[in-house]
């Protein structure tokens, strides 16, 4: 069974338009996350979401939104997509807390192609 | 504030080779250390992490690193290097207090050549 699961897995869309990605976990965790990982491989988070209620926000364009509508699921809503936002975006769960034991599971990841 | 650093973006060796991935870390409090790998068109997976326990950690697939506080780093090392090892391979720093707030390194790109 997928622990982290993400869709689509790719998404080609045009500059301008509007996209969503979706994400679950049946981990059982209630803290999960959205990376973003660029074209030279580099990782870095966008958001944070502990039992819905948002805990970490990068400096992200106001343009990325994510909701969470129950700890299992974290969606990561695009408007005006630009070509810079060409990326894969992986999400990932964790237990809650500060022990080190709160490993990150990720999703495979969605590659999104903007043209 | 914490920050990775991985020397090497690409590392190749032979099969059966040992494997050298390099990590420096630079936090303001005692880390919590991770290597994670990612194969080809996957997410990443964890490989090992140093949690203060000890500073010698053994991961999955054979794989282990070395904590060393005065040298501020945690190379990742394998014996003997497999095809199937081929990879992206991330360190990361998280701060022990606070949020579970993973900063990765650029990430080390492992050829396994026959």
């Amino acid at each position: 069974d997928t622990a982290v699961s993400q869709t689509p897995k790719y998404l080609v869309t045009q500059m301008g338009n509007d996209k969503s990605i979706k994400c679950e976990q049946n981990l059982g965790h209630d803290t999960m996350y959205w990376y973003k990982q660029d074209s030279k491989k580099f990782l870095k988070i966008m958001f944070s979401y502990n039992n819905k209620e948002l805990i970490i926000n990068e400096t992200v364009p106001n343009r990325f939104s994510p909701k969470s509508p129950d700890k299992a699921h974290l969606n990561l809503h695009i408007n005006s997509l630009e070509l810079g936002d060409s990326a894969v975006y992986f999400c990932a769960s964790s237990q809650a807390g500060q022990g080190a034991y709160n490993e990150q599971f990720f999703g495979p990841g969605t590659r999104l192609t903007v043209l | 504030a914490q920050s990775v650093t991985q020397l090497g973006s690409h590392v190749s060796v032979s099969e059966g080779a040992l494997v050298l991935l390099r990590c420096n870390y630079s936090s303001s409090v005692p880390p919590y250390l991770f290597w994670y790998v990612q194969y080809p068109n996957q997410g990443l997976q964890l490989l090992l992490k140093y949690t203060s326990a000890a500073t010698l950690v053994k991961g999955i697939n054979g794989f282990e690193a070395e904590f060393k506080k005065s040298e501020t780093s945690f190379h990742l090392t394998k014996p003997s290097a497999h095809m199937s090892d081929a990879a992206e391979y991330f360190c990361a720093v998280r701060r022990s207090g606070g949020y579970n707030k993973l900063i990765f390194g650029a990430g080390t790109r492992l050829a396994v050549h026959p």
